[in-house]
């Protein structure tokens, strides 16, 4: 089954708004979360990760935060531009049998109203 | 080079041909990833290899998929008597190590007609 999930399949915010995305993991012992964007036509592109130890990591104009305790992870984006309009999906590794893949979320698609 | 490169962009075949699809990883990752991304679904982990070395071929969806890596550089990814069902995005991935961030190429879309 999904292993990484979002809330909301799509959200809208107004330009210049704060947008805040979620998403929740289900294996306790994933060590490394990633948020990727995804521009239509295009393949991911690298946003901000964090690993289990920290509980917040800062970027630019984005955050992320991991709740470890309830298995929960966000994204939160500042004074969004039209530019971020793209599906933001969440990312756990999850090293089963030495498979090093990333487990994905099926993505939250953010939309920003003018 | 600058980032991870895929070929072709787009394939359209038919039903039963076989396709290779192509991914130039970025220069020095020793690791690379395929995924695949049906229409409007999440990417799903097919295989990875550490140098030339896939410890688990277990993600491939069935045993019409391969995939190799030569010289630790570029991977081919073939589908053998493809199907209506694989039609969907293929992307690569490259990253400096395991547990690295990995960086995503644009991807090869197919059509199995």
């Amino acid at each position: 089954g999904e292993s990484v999930g979002l809330h909301l399949p799509t959200l809208s915010v107004q330009e210049g708004d704060n947008s805040i995305i979620n998403c929740a993991y289900s294996n306790s012992a994933s060590d490394y979360f990633i948020w990727y964007k995804q521009e239509s036509g295009k393949g991911p592109q690298f946003i901000i990760d964090i690993r289990s130890n920290m509980d917040k990591r800062q970027g630019q104009r984005v955050t992320v935060l991991l709740n470890k305790t309830v298995k929960h992870l966000s994204l939160q984006i500042a004074a969004t531009q039209p530019g971020d309009s793209a599906v933001y999906f969440c990312a756990e590794n999850m090293k089963s049998g030495g498979a090093d893949g990333l487990t994905f979320g099926k993505g939250t698609h953010l939309i920003i109203q003018p | 080079g600058a980032g991870v490169s895929q070929s072709p962009s787009n394939k359209v075949t038919e039903k039963g041909k076989d396709v290779e699809l192509r991914c130039d990883p970025i220069s020095g990752h020793t690791a690379l990833y395929w995924y695949r991304q049906s229409l409007g679904q999440g990417l799903e982990f097919l295989i990875y290899f550490q140098g030339n070395s896939a410890p688990d071929k277990s993600g491939l969806p069935s045993d019409r998929f391969s995939a190799e890596r030569t010289g630790g550089s570029v991977s081919t990814l073939t589908i053998q008597r493809t199907q209506q069902e694989d039609s969907a995005v293929y992307l690569c991935a490259s990253s400096s190590g395991l547990q690295e961030t990995q960086y995503f190429g644009p991807g090869t879309r197919l059509l199995v007609l």
